[in-house]
C-alpha cells in the first residue's frame, strides 16, 4: 500500500531564516505530487505541483519555491522567510498522469514564522 | 470564477442523527469531486471521489451525491457518531484545470 510522509510536523521558524519541508511517498512509482497550503480561515491553496523529476509547475507566485530532486520525493523551500509564510502546508500525490484522479494527503507541517 | 462554497461553516448534532452536509460549485464543467475529512492539526483523509459521469458513490455510513445541474453535491453519513465529529472539505476538479478548487470545510460536532 502507498504511504505519504511529511516532515517536519510542527516549525518555528524567525523572519528571515531558510526552509527546508521534505515530502516522501512509498509504494508507488512517479507520482504526480503536490503542495497546499492551508491558512487559517482559507480554503487550501495549492502551490506546486509536479509530473516528474524536475518537473516543477508553480500555480501562485510567493516567497517558496520546490524541487523533485527524486522520483517520490517532493521538498519546499525557502530562502527567507516572510510572517505570511505560516501555515499548514500539505503534501499530497496522485497516481501517474492520473491529474483527474483520487488524491491522497500527508499529515502535513505546520509552520509558525515569528 | 470556478468557486466552491460549504454552507454552514459549524454545525453540531446529537449522535444518531443523520448527518447532511452541502458542496456548491458554480462551474458544471466539472470532472470529479472529491469529499475528505480533516481532523484537527492532521491532514487530510479522502473520504468518497464522484466522477462527472456518476450520481453518487457510496462507502459504509457515507453516501455521496453529485447534480451538475443544480451546482451540488451533498454528503450524508447515517447514524452519526461522536467519532464522526471532524472538518468536513469538498474539493471539485474542473475541465482544462489542473488544480482542485476546495471548499473552506464544514466542522462537524457530534454531540453524545
Amino acid at each position: 500500500s502507498q504511504t505519504i510522509h511529511q516532515w517536519p510536523a510542527t516549525l518555528v521558524q524567525p523572519v528571515g531564516s531558510p526552509l527546508s519541508l521534505e515530502c516522501t511517498v512509498e509504494g508507488t512509482s512517479n507520482p504526480n505530487l503536490y503542495w497546499y497550503r492551508q491558512a487559517a480561515g482559507r480554503g487550501l491553496q495549492l502551490l506546486f505541483y509536479s509530473v516528474g523529476i524536475g518537473q516543477i509547475s508553480s500555480e501562485v507566485p510567493q516567497n517558496l519555491s520546490a524541487s523533485r530532486p527524486q522520483d517520490r520525493q517532493f521538498i519546499l523551500s525557502s530562502k527567507k522567510l516572510l510572517l505570511s509564510d505560516s501555515g499548514f502546508y500539505l503534501c499530497a500525490w496522485s497516481v501517474s498522469g492520473g491529474f483527474f484522479d483520487e488524491q491522497f494527503f500527508g499529515p502535513g507541517t505546520r509552520l509558525t514564522v515569528l | 470564477k470556478q468557486e466552491v462554497t460549504q454552507i454552514p461553516a459549524a454545525l453540531s448534532v446529537p449522535e444518531g442523527e443523520n448527518l447532511v452536509l452541502n458542496c456548491s460549485f458554480t462551474d458544471s464543467a466539472i470532472y470529479n469531486l472529491q469529499w475528505f475529512r480533516q481532523d484537527p492539526g492532521k491532514g487530510l483523509t479522502s473520504l468518497l471521489l464522484i466522477q462527472s459521469s456518476q450520481r453518487e458513490q457510496t462507502s459504509g455510513r457515507l453516501n455521496a451525491s453529485l447534480d451538475k445541474s443544480s451546482g451540488r453535491s451533498t454528503l450524508y453519513i447515517a447514524a452519526s457518531q461522536p467519532g464522526d465529529s471532524a472538518t468536513y472539505l469538498c474539493a471539485v476538479r474542473y475541465y482544462g484545470n489542473n488544480r482542485l478548487a476546495f471548499g473552506k470545510g464544514n466542522q462537524v460536532v457530534v454531540i453524545p
